[in-house]
């Protein structure tokens, strides 16, 4: 299995709601990552996950909460978002994060709309 | 932070015609990446490179890496409209993490 997938492909909320994206990889990979990409520009770096454990926030608003349950799993809970958080959501992954350079796989993002 | 630049920002070629995108970093480049992506799609991973003066292809796709310049180039021969899309080329900051930074992007479109 050489894929990351991510749930759900779309998703629409308001700004109260609170809703969870899931990303999930089956490769063995011990880094995950998340990305923002709003349209006609290059993804943007939110947060890493080495090993379990946030390594890097890229000083992402506290309504975006991150969580890595276990070394497949990654998910990313929304909770109070604001419009101009409407953008896709990337999930990626790659293996063990630190002096090695790895490639990493995407998967096919959540596309997010926050009324 | 490292910035990444790259051009042209957008180009329309005519089917069968060779092109060429650079990428040119403001800092060291310790790995660098090559990634297209379709409109509100993921990232599909193109080719790595790490070493300077490294060439790497992958059918008709060629791209290299300039160490001492600072910049990397993605050359397509005999472009097809397959090869439409965004390409993104992205580089590794070298620290914990591997952590991506990413070039505006090239957007191509072939002409049939």
């Amino acid at each position: 299995d050489t894929e990351v997938t991510q749930t759900p492909k779309h998703l629409v909320m308001g700004m109260t709601n609170k809703k969870s994206l899931k990303c999930e990889q089956h490769m063995g990979h011990r880094a995950m990552y998340w990305y923002k990409q709003k349209a006609k520009k290059p993804p943007e770096l939110m947060f890493v996950y080495s090993y379990e454990k946030l390594s890097i926030n890229e000083s992402v608003p506290s309504r975006f909460s991150p969580e890595c349950p276990n070394s497949s799993l990654l998910n990313l809970h929304l909770h109070a978002l604001q419009p101009e958080d409407s953008a896709l959501y990337l999930c990626a992954s790659s293996q063990a994060s630190g002096d090695l350079v790895n490639e990493q796989f995407f998967g096919p993002g959540t596309r997010l709309t926050v009324l | 932070s490292q910035e990444l630049e790259q051009s042209p920002q957008s180009l329309i070629v005519q089917e069968g015609k060779n092109l060429t995108i650079n990428c040119t970093s403001s800092k060291t480049l310790y790995g660098l990446y090559w990634y297209k992506q379709k409109y509100g799609e993921g990232l599909i991973f193109l080719m790595m490179l790490q070493k300077g003066g490294e060439e790497k292809s992958h059918e008709k796709i060629t791209a290299k890496l300039d160490e001492k310049k600072q910049q990397s180039s993605l050359h397509i021969t005999a472009s097809q409209p397959s090869h439409a899309g965004i390409y993104l080329c992205g580089a590794d900051n070298g620290n914990a993490g591997n952590m991506l930074t990413f070039g505006g992007g090239t957007r191509l479109m072939v002409k049939p």
